[in-house]
C-alpha cells in the first residue's frame, strides 16, 4: 500500500499570513490523485483541494494552492491570507483505483 | 441523500458485546470506504467497496471486524467481541466513481467500556 507522510504534527500562523503544510508520499504508480482534506474540531472531513498526477499545473482553489513536485513525490498545501476558520486538522491523501490512504495530519491553529 | 449519513453518531458498549455501525452513502456513489480514526491521528484504512464487493479489506485489523454492502448502497461495519482498544471514531465515505472526491459522513464515535 502507498504511504503518506506529514512531518509537521502542529503548526500555527497569524491571521492574514501565509502558511505551508508539507506532505510526501511513496508510490511506484505514475497516474494517481492527491487530496488535501480539512477536519475542523468536532466536524466532518471536507475536501480542500485535489491534484491529478498527470497534470503539471498546480491546483488552486481561492486562498488554497498546492506545490506538486511529482519527481520528489511532494505535495504541499499553501494557505494564503489565513483566517480563523482555517483552524483545523489537515490531512494529505493519496488515491489510486479508489484505494485512498491518509497521512497522520497537521494541526493548524490560526491566531488572531 | 444529501450527504453521507452514519448512524448512530455515538455508541457506548460493554467489552465483549457485538456492535453494528451503519453508513448510508450518497445516492449513486459506487465506492464506499470505512476508516478508523483515533484521537489526534489520521484516518486508518479499514475496507472499501466497489459496488457490492469488498475490493480491498486488507485494513481490517482482525477477524472480529467484518463489513457488508449487500445491495451496493448501505454498508454495515460489524465488530464482534468488542475490546477497549476498538474505541475510536469510525468514518465512512463514498465517491461517485473511480478516483473521484470522497465525501465523508460525520462518523460514529464508538466507546467500549
Amino acid at each position: 500500500a502507498q504511504t503518506v507522510t506529514q512531518s509537521q504534527p502542529e503548526m500555527s500562523v497569524q491571521e492574514a499570513e501565509t502558511v505551508t503544510l508539507s506532505c510526501t508520499y511513496d508510490t511506484s504508480e505514475n497516474n494517481y490523485y492527491l487530496f488535501w482534506y480539512k477536519q475542523p474540531p468536532s466536524r466532518q472531513m471536507i475536501l480542500v483541494i485535489r491534484q491529478e498526477a498527470y497534470k503539471q499545473q498546480n491546483a488552486t482553489e481561492n486562498r488554497f494552492s498546492v506545490n506538486f513536485q511529482k519527481a520528489a513525490k511532494s505535495f504541499s498545501l499553501k494557505i494564503s491570507d489565513s483566517q480563523l476558520g482555517d483552524t483545523a486538522m489537515y490531512f494529505c491523501a493519496f488515491m489510486k483505483n479508489n484505494d485512498m490512504r491518509f497521512g497522520a495530519g497537521t494541526r493548524l491553529t490560526v491566531k488572531p | 441523500g444529501a450527504g453521507v449519513s452514519q448512524t448512530p453518531s455515538n455508541k457506548v458498549t460493554e467489552k465483549g458485546k457485538y456492535v453494528e455501525l451503519r453508513c448510508d452513502p450518497i445516492s449513486g456513489h459506487t465506492a464506499l470506504y470505512w476508516y478508523r480514526q483515533s484521537l489526534g491521528q489520521g484516518p486508518e484504512f479499514l475496507i472499501y467497496f466497489q459496488g457490492t464487493g469488498a475490493a480491498d479489506d486488507s485494513g481490517l485489523p482482525n477477524d472480529r471486524f467484518f463489513a457488508v454492502r449487500p445491495e451496493g448502497s448501505v454498508s454495515t461495519l460489524k465488530i464482534q467481541r468488542t475490546e477497549r482498544g476498538d474505541s475510536a471514531m469510525y468514518l465512512c465515505a463514498s465517491s461517485l466513481d473511480l478516483d473521484t472526491e470522497a465525501f465523508f459522513g460525520q462518523g460514529t464515535r464508538l466507546t467500549v467500556v
